[in-house]
């Protein structure tokens, strides 16, 4: 079965700074992957999905992603953290090849420090 | 275009009383999710379906919870009776058929007491 693991409760960047948020993942075929957030009091937003092709793929409000085949990973990334990006971010993946469930990380909660 | 609607917004019940939960997906959308979020967790799927079938229940509490899907739009998720440990956010989702990202509504903030 899928699995994803987000081994960082929580993240703290000073403004300015880059940001990397950590995810890897297990399944047993080839993945779709997915990154949300979620503000307080709101429902998952859609950041960014890595399907095929490149492994560095680019996603909202300036976010980008890196797929790293040999180390099952997805680090979530930003050149340039914002107060405004402090949240709670969620990798999720799916197995192309088995069920289209999507199985999420328990998350990891992003403070940007002004 | 409109997003994955959601009612109640909140909703407060005591112990061993029913409730249910109603979505309405994205238009044009196959596949429908229902998950759980406990406070300080991830999203964890309760139910799938693929237009009016059912693809996933493994881990619905079917004893307690029951959903539909009817005509392939619509979803209520019901809860009979409500234990202290259904306290969670319910969100619904849906995709284009199963194979893309998911869009969630806003969830159900549901606290038994």
């Amino acid at each position: 079965a899928q699995s994803v693991a987000q081994p960082e409760d929580q993240v703290n960047v000073a403004e300015g700074n880059p940001l990397t948020v950590k995810c890897t993942y297990s399944v047993s075929g080839n993945p779709y992957l997915f990154w949300y957030v979620q503000y307080p009091n709101r429902g998952l937003q859609f950041l960014l999905k890595y399907i095929t092709g490149d492994n560095l793929v680019k996603g909202s409000y300036g976010f980008e992603a890196e797929f790293n085949k040999s180390q099952t990973s997805f680090h979530l990334k930003k050149p340039s953290a914002l107060v405004s990006d402090s949240a709670l971010y969620f990798c999720a993946v799916r197995d192309m090849n088995r069920d289209d469930k999507i199985i999420f990380g328990k998350g990891t909660r992003l403070h940007i420090l002004p | 275009e409109a997003g994955v609607a959601q009612s109640p917004r909140y909703k407060i019940i005591e112990k061993r009383q029913s409730v249910a939960f109603w979505c309405n997906p994205i238009s044009g959308h196959a596949t429908l999710y229902w998950y759980q979020q406990i406070l300080g967790q991830g999203p964890k799927l309760l139910i799938q379906f693929q237009n009016n079938g059912v693809v996933d229940d493994s881990q619905l509490p079917k004893d307690r919870f029951s959903a539909e899907r009817l005509k392939g739009v619509d979803s209520t998720l019901k809860i009979q009776p409500a234990k202290l440990e259904d306290s969670a956010v319910y969100l619904c989702a849906s995709s284009w058929q199963g194979r893309t990202e998911a869009f969630f509504g806003q969830g159900t903030r549901l606290t038994v007491v």
